[in-house]
Order: structure tokens, then C-alpha cells, then sequence
């Protein structure tokens, strides 16, 4: 079965410097989905950025960068230039399409607090 | 076009009560998923429902809860002869075909 592992459960940076949060998964599939998702005070779930596993470049949405591993079957995500608006728990989720079915697991968190 | 749409944001249930939460999926997404989250918890996978069919209820209790997608109206998960070990935040989530996951506001229960 696949897992999804965030061993920080809570990180803190500085406002206007970078950050970056871990996430490893373990799965035998070669087609899949990662996530990451931002789960602010309002506990709305966020989509921040994802990356298809059959694409090497590094996915990239403005501040939000990834680091996608696959042979290490790690998916970390660095933010730039943190604004106060970024703390919130963050969410690493795992998707396959190897089955027909679209089952997403997600990791645990990292809450990230960010320091004026 | 509108969001997932969660009824209720909030409901209060005393133990042995029923609770019903609804979910109408965005436009287009036939594809439904309910995740539990315990306070200062991640999200657990209870159930992926495409129209009218159970495609994985593995995360689900096998007692007590339930949950339907019909062919018309929203998706409801079900929790008979509440426990105050059901209280959570329930989401819903959509997703067309193949893409990402889209999040309605949740609906947080409590049960006294």
C-alpha cells in the first residue's frame, strides 16, 4: 500500500526568507500524482502546486517551487520569500493511476509558522 | 462556476442521534471522496464514490457510517447512533476525471 510521510511536524521561518518542508512516499506504482495542499486557519484546503511523475522538470508556481526525487521517492516544497500569509499546515498528498480508481493519500502535516 | 459545496458547516448531535452531511460536487466532477480530520490531524480517507457506485469505502467504519452518490443530488455521508468519538471536520473533495482534488469547506460535527 502507499505512504506518505512528513517528518516535520512543525517548521518556522522568517518573513522574507525561504523554507523548505519535507515529504517522502513509498509506492511500487510508475504513474502518480503529488501534492501539496495548504490548510490555512479557515481549514479550507488549498491546492499550492502538483507534479505528474512522468515529468522530470520540477514544477513551479510563482514563490512555490518543488524538488521532486523520484528515484528517492521524495517530494519537498520551498517557499520563497515567506509571507505572513503562508503559515499554515501543509499538506503532501499522493495519487495513483495505476488502478483505474483515484485514490489520494495524504501525509500528516507540517504546521509552518512564520516569524515576523 | 461554484465550489464543492458542504450543508451543514456546523452540526451539534447528542450521542445516539443520526448525522447527515451533504456534498454536491463542482460541476462536471463525477468523482467524490470524504476524509475525516481529528483536531490537529492530518486528512483519513473514508470514501471514494463515483455516480451511484462505491469505488473504495476501505477508510469507512464498518459500522454506523455509510454513504450514497446518487444519480441526482448531492453525496451524503451517514453516521447513525453518533459517538462523541465521531466528532471531526468531515470534507468533501471532487475531482474530475484525472486531476486534482478540490476541497469544499468541511463540515465540523460535534457531538455532546
Amino acid at each position: 500500500a502507499q505512504t506518505v510521510t512528513q517528518s516535520q511536524p512543525e517548521m518556522s521561518v522568517q518573513e522574507a526568507e525561504t523554507v523548505t518542508l519535507s515529504c517522502t512516499y513509498d509506492t511500487s506504482e510508475s504513474d502518480y500524482y503529488l501534492f501539496w495542499y495548504k490548510q490555512p486557519p479557515s481549514r479550507q484546503m488549498i491546492l499550492v502546486i502538483r507534479q505528474e511523475a512522468y515529468k522530470q522538470q520540477n514544477a513551479t508556481e510563482n514563490r512555490f517551487s518543488v524538488n521532486f526525487q523520484k528515484a528517492a521517492k521524495s517530494f519537498s516544497l520551498k517557499i520563497s520569500d515567506s509571507q505572513l500569509g503562508d503559515a499554515a499546515m501543509y499538506f503532501c498528498a499522493y495519487r495513483s493511476d495505476s488502478s483505474g480508481t483515484y485514490k489520494y493519500i495524504f501525509g500528516t502535516g507540517t504546521r509552518l509558522k512564520v516569524l515576523a | 462556476n461554484a465550489g464543492v459545496m458542504q450543508n451543514p458547516r456546523h452540526l451539534v448531535r447528542r450521542r445516539g442521534q443520526e448525522a447527515r452531511l451533504r456534498c454536491s460536487p463542482m460541476k462536471g466532477h463525477s468523482h467524490v471522496y470524504w476524509y475525516r480530520q481529528l483536531p490537529e490531524e492530518g486528512l483519513k480517507f473514508m470514501v471514494y464514490l463515483q455516480k451511484e457506485n462505491i469505488i473504495d469505502e476501505s477508510g469507512m467504519p464498518k459500522e454506523r457510517f455509510s454513504a450514497e452518490f446518487p444519480k441526482e443530488g448531492p453525496s451524503i455521508l451517514r453516521i447513525q447512533q453518533v459517538v462523541r468519538g465521531d466528532s471531526a471536520a468531515y470534507f468533501c473533495a471532487s475531482s474530475p476525471k484525472a486531476g486534482e482534488l478540490f476541497f469544499g469547506e468541511g463540515s465540523r460535527l460535534t457531538v455532546l
